[in-house]
């Protein structure tokens, strides 16, 4: 049963820092992995989707790695800004199921 | 494309009454996942469908709980005989083959 591991499970940092979210999933033999962000008393907003075959994914100052053999992947957030503030989720899913969520990071930002 | 919509936003019912919740998902989504979030803690699967079909109801409660995804019109997922601790916010998303998943905003479904 594939199980997803998110550390730390609370951050807060100074505007302005980068950091670095984990996520460790158990079964190695994924199809997708994809980040989420959400925001207190919000839906999920889909932030970067890597799939299997590949190794990163860059969206303006996010950038997500993925080493399937090791079961891990990293969400990079580069300067960080207060409106990063937020909950974020890693989910993996293998070929024919559904998405299968960590317990997130909550990432607070100060000015 | 509006994305995909859930309704009603907000739901409150009272002990052992019947809940259905509904959502459409993106055009051109064949896919449909329904996940229940309680509060401080994290997504758990429910079920996963597509049209007409019952892909994977494994993380459904096997009583009272049902899930469907017709031809025409939204899924729903329905919770008969509504007890306290299936108060929670329901989350739905979508996507096409293979591909990224796009959520709803969410049901927090109230039982009192």
């Amino acid at each position: 049963k594939q199980e997803v591991t998110q550390i730390p499970a609370a951050l807060s940092v100074p505007e302005g820092e980068n950091l670095v979210l984990n996520c460790s999933f158990t079964d190695s033999a994924i199809y997708n992995l994809q980040w989420f962000r959400q925001d207190p008393g919000k839906g999920l907003t889909s932030l970067l989707l890597i799939q299997s075959s590949q190794r990163e994914q860059t969206s303006g100052r996010l950038n997500a790695s993925l080493d399937k053999s090791s079961g891990r992947s990293t969400l990079y957030i580069a300067a960080s800004q207060p409106g990063d503030s937020a909950t974020y989720l890693c989910a993996v899913n293998q070929a024919g199921t559904a998405l299968i969520f960590g317990k997130g990071t909550t990432l607070s930002v100060s000015s | 494309n509006a994305g995909v919509m859930q309704n009603p936003r907000h739901l409150v019912r009272r002990r052992g009454q019947e809940a259905r919740l509904r959502c459409s998902p993106m055009k051109g989504h064949s896919h449909v996942y329904w996940y229940r979030q309680l509060p401080e803690e994290g997504l758990k699967f429910m079920v996963y469908l597509q049209k007409e079909n019952i892909i994977d109801e494994s993380g459904m409660p096997k009583e009272r709980f049902s899930a469907e995804f017709p031809k025409e019109g939204p899924s729903i997922l329905r919770i008969q005989q509504v007890v306290r601790g299936d108060s929670a916010a329901y989350f739905c998303a979508s996507s096409p083959e293979g591909g990224s998943y796009t959520f709803g905003s969410g049901t927090r479904l109230t039982v009192v």
